[in-house]
């Protein structure tokens, strides 16, 4: 069983929707919550940072993390085109030097 | 333009090959980490360093091999290779030795025939 799961999609949905986008995971040492971006032909790029459990809010994103589920999420409101890329979770024990990524759910907003 | 350079951006060579992948991390950076991101793998964390020493180790492979020089920049060095090899190695960089606040190049797509 991998450290994190995420759906790789791919998930297809209008413009303007809500997205959800999600991740469990089974190490329950990590303390350390991110969002990665990844745009075709790019590398990844941080979008939302969480430390501990709790909600984060960062215009049309929301990052949230519920500890006691090991589960974490990202919403995306009123998704734009230029939203279309690959997001990936990734998490980490305080600490340590290693981020664990999930495997990435590929989204496209349609116009 | 997240500030980390790499290159080569585009490499194809042969099995039982060598090659090395180069970094240079956004300045001011003094920890380099490079991962490699496979379809069915994902991004996979190779190794760390900072400021010149090893820091952490993931599931890099013993025929891989990297190093961070005084200047910072970090070289990855791939032998023996294998079509398996084959993938996207990112270098990404930080500021302190320990955050998950990771900056990362564009990647060196390496293709081995």
């Amino acid at each position: 069983q991998k450290e994190v799961e995420q759906d790789p999609g791919p998930l297809s949905v209008p413009e303007g929707a809500i997205v959800s986008l999600n991740c469990t995971y089974s190490n329950s040492a990590f303390q350390y919550f991110m969002w990665y971006r990844q745009y075709s032909r790019k590398g990844p790029e941080l979008l939302m940072y969480t430390y501990s459990s709790g909600n984060k809010e960062d215009g049309r994103f929301t990052a949230q993390v519920d500890k006691s589920s090991k589960y974490i999420s990202l919403f995306i409101r009123d998704s734009q085109p230029s939203d279309s890329a690959t997001y990936l979770c990734a998490m980490m024990v305080e600490g340590a030097q290693k981020l664990v990524f999930g495997q990435g759910t590929r989204l496209t907003i349609n116009p | 333009d997240s500030g980390v350079t790499q290159t080569p951006k585009h490499l194809i060579t042969a099995t039982g090959q060598r090659v090395t992948l180069r970094c240079s991390p956004r300045s001011g950076d003094l920890s380099v980490y490079w991962y490699q991101q496979s379809l069915d793998q994902g991004l996979q964390f190779l190794i760390q360093y900072y400021n010149g020493e090893e820091r952490a180790k993931g599931n890099i492979l013993e025929r891989f091999s990297a190093q961070q020089f005084p200047d910072l920049h970090s070289e990855l060095n791939l032998s023996s290779l294998e079509l398996g090899d084959s993938a996207l190695y990112f270098c990404a960089s930080s500021t302190l030795p320990n955050t998950g606040e990771l900056f990362f190049g564009e990647g060196s797509r390496l293709t081995v025939l």
